[in-house]
C-alpha cells in the first residue's frame, strides 16, 4: 500500500515564474492538505481540499492556489514565485470517515529553489 | 502568531538516557496533540498523538504527558537510540480532520 507521494521531488525556479506541484494521497484517504516547511521550521498551513472544494486556507497569499481532483489527488501552484517561496512543500492527506480522521500522514515533499 | 510553542530546539542525550521535548499552547479550543518525527530530506511521519481527555499515553519508548490545566504536554523517549536521532515536532489541531499547528521543533541528537 502505497503511501502519500509527491512530485516532483526537487525543483528549481526563477524569480516570477509559476510552478505546479502534485500528490497523491494515501489509498482510502480523501483529504489533502499542504503545507510550507521552511528551513529549521515546522510546517506552515496553506490549505486543505475535500471533496474538490477548498475547506480551509492559512495565512497565505492569492498567489498560492490548488486543486483537487475527482480520485482525490491534488496540485499546488504557486505564481509570481519570489525568493521567499524556496522551502520544502509538504502534502499531508487523511480520511474524514472513521475514528482516524485526525491522523494526518505527509508525503516526502517537494524541494523548491527559487533563484 | 505562535500558537504552539516548543522547547527545547536543541536536545543531545547519551545513548540509553530519556530525551523529553515539552511544548505549550494557547488556544485551549485544541483537541488534538500529535508528535511527528522528521529525518533530514523526508517528510514528517506521525510518532504518536494524544487528546486532552487522557493524562498520558504511551507506544513502546515514547510516551506523551499532557497537562490540561497548564496547557502543556510534552515527549519522553526512553532508552534513546542513536536511531532516534531527528527533529521533532508537536501539533495540535482543532475539530476532526483540521490543520495542524505546528511548534518550531527539536533538534535530537543522541551520542553512543
Amino acid at each position: 500500500d502505497a503511501g502519500v507521494t509527491q512530485s516532483p521531488t526537487h525543483l528549481i525556479k526563477t524569480r516570477g515564474q509559476q510552478v505546479t506541484l502534485r500528490c497523491s494521497p494515501k489509498s482510502g484517504h480523501d483529504t489533502v492538505s499542504w503545507y510550507q516547511q521552511a528551513l529549521g521550521q515546522g510546517p506552515q498551513f496553506i490549505f486543505q481540499y475535500y471533496e474538490e472544494e477548498e475547506r480551509q486556507r492559512g495565512n497565505f497569499p492569492d498567489r498560492f492556489s490548488g486543486h483537487q481532483f475527482p480520485n482525490y489527488s491534488s496540485e499546488l501552484n504557486v505564481n509570481a514565485l519570489l525568493l521567499g517561496d524556496s522551502a520544502l512543500y509538504l502534502c499531508a492527506s487523511s480520511s474524514q470517515a472513521g475514528t482516524s480522521y485526525n491522523e494526518q500522514f505527509f508525503g516526502p515533499g517537494t524541494r523548491l529553489t527559487v533563484l | 502568531q505562535q500558537q504552539v510553542k516548543q522547547s527545547p530546539q536543541s536536545l543531545i542525550v547519551q545513548k540509553g538516557g530519556i530525551s523529553i521535548i515539552n511544548c505549550a499552547y494557547e488556544n485551549t479550543a485544541f483537541d488534538y496533540f500529535p508528535w511527528y518525527q522528521q529525518f533530514p530530506g523526508k517528510g514528517p511521519a506521525l510518532l504518536i498523538a494524544i487528546r486532552p481527555d487522557v493524562s498520558e499515553k504511551k507506544e513502546g519508548r515514547f510516551t506523551i504527558s499532557f497537562n490540561k490545566s497548564a496547557k502543556q504536554f510534552s515527549l519522553h523517549i526512553m532508552d534513546s537510540q542513536p536511531g532516534d536521532s531527528a527533529t521533532y515536532f508537536c501539533a495540535a489541531q482543532t475539530g476532526g480532520g483540521n490543520k495542524l499547528t505546528f511548534g518550531t521543533g527539536t533538534q535530537l541528537k543522541v551520542e553512543l
